[in-house]
């Protein structure tokens, strides 16, 4: 079991509201990741960041934004939560390539479902 | 366009029976390939990683296989357990990309009857 952690597991909200969705790794990673899951569909990724301050925006548009002020805690907050939100939110950690042979292995909270009324 | 393709997208077997899951995938410049188990509310766990020049690697149950030539892989489980119904994910790593670019498949939704 990954040592990455994800808080709320289940959000109900309604809309408008402000949310802050917590990840949380002790693994020392650098890389951490965002993803968008609906159901039956791939992960999208919507935000990375390789390190301390450092923050990207994914492949998926998301109105969402990110920060990394510590290594090991990478938040993504919604400033205005809309139905169009409701959907699964797994945040992933890496080694930066090459150190340990794991080829980028990402390892996966276990998720937060946010839905939003 | 880099894809990942999955077959079938839902399969049921019964208990103790085996089953083999496609992926085809058009990634370029490819790294490796991973199978992923993602069970009902939880994230991915790696199962199996492979590279170019791996054309099988077992975990317990669950083989994979990677033909690099036809850009396709397959995960075989044997003597499947209730415990496997999941959705088992194909992953492809970009090697082009200094972040290891991932692309997912959208996985097959295994599930075992007893």
């Amino acid at each position: 079991e990954a040592d990455i952690y994800q808080t709320p597991r289940y959000l109900v909200i309604g809309t408008g509201k402000k949310i802050t969705l917590e990840c949380s790794q002790t693994m020392g990673h650098d890389k951490m990741y965002w993803y968008q899951q609906d159901p039956g569909m791939e992960l999208h990724l919507i935000h990375y960041s390789y390190g301390v301050n450092s923050t990207e925006k994914g492949d998926l548009s998301s109105e969402s934004t990110v920060s990394r002020i510590r290594t090991e805690h990478f938040p993504l907050t919604l400033e205005s939560a809309r139905p169009s939100h409701t959907s699964q939110y797994l945040c992933a950690s890496s080694e930066t390539s090459g150190r340990s042979g794991s080829y980028n292995e990402q390892f996966f909270g276990p998720g937060t479902r946010l839905t939003v009324l | 366009k880099n894809q990942v393709e999955q077959s079938p997208q839902s399969l049921i077997i019964l208990e103790g029976k085996n089953c083999t899951l496609q992926c085809n995938y058009t990634v370029s410049p490819f790294s490796n390939l991973r199978w992923y188990k993602q069970d009902t509310g939880r994230g991915p766990v790696s199962l199996t990683i492979m590279t170019f020049s791996e054309n099988t690697k077992s975990n317990g149950r669950y083989t994979a296989t990677l033909d690099a030539d036809t850009k396709q892989s397959s995960l075989h489980i044997t003597a499947s357990q209730l415990s496997d119904s999941a959705s088992y994910i194909c992953v492809v790593t970009d090697r082009g990309s200094t972040l290891g670019r991932l692309y997912f498949g959208r996985g097959t939704q295994l599930t075992v009857w007893p």
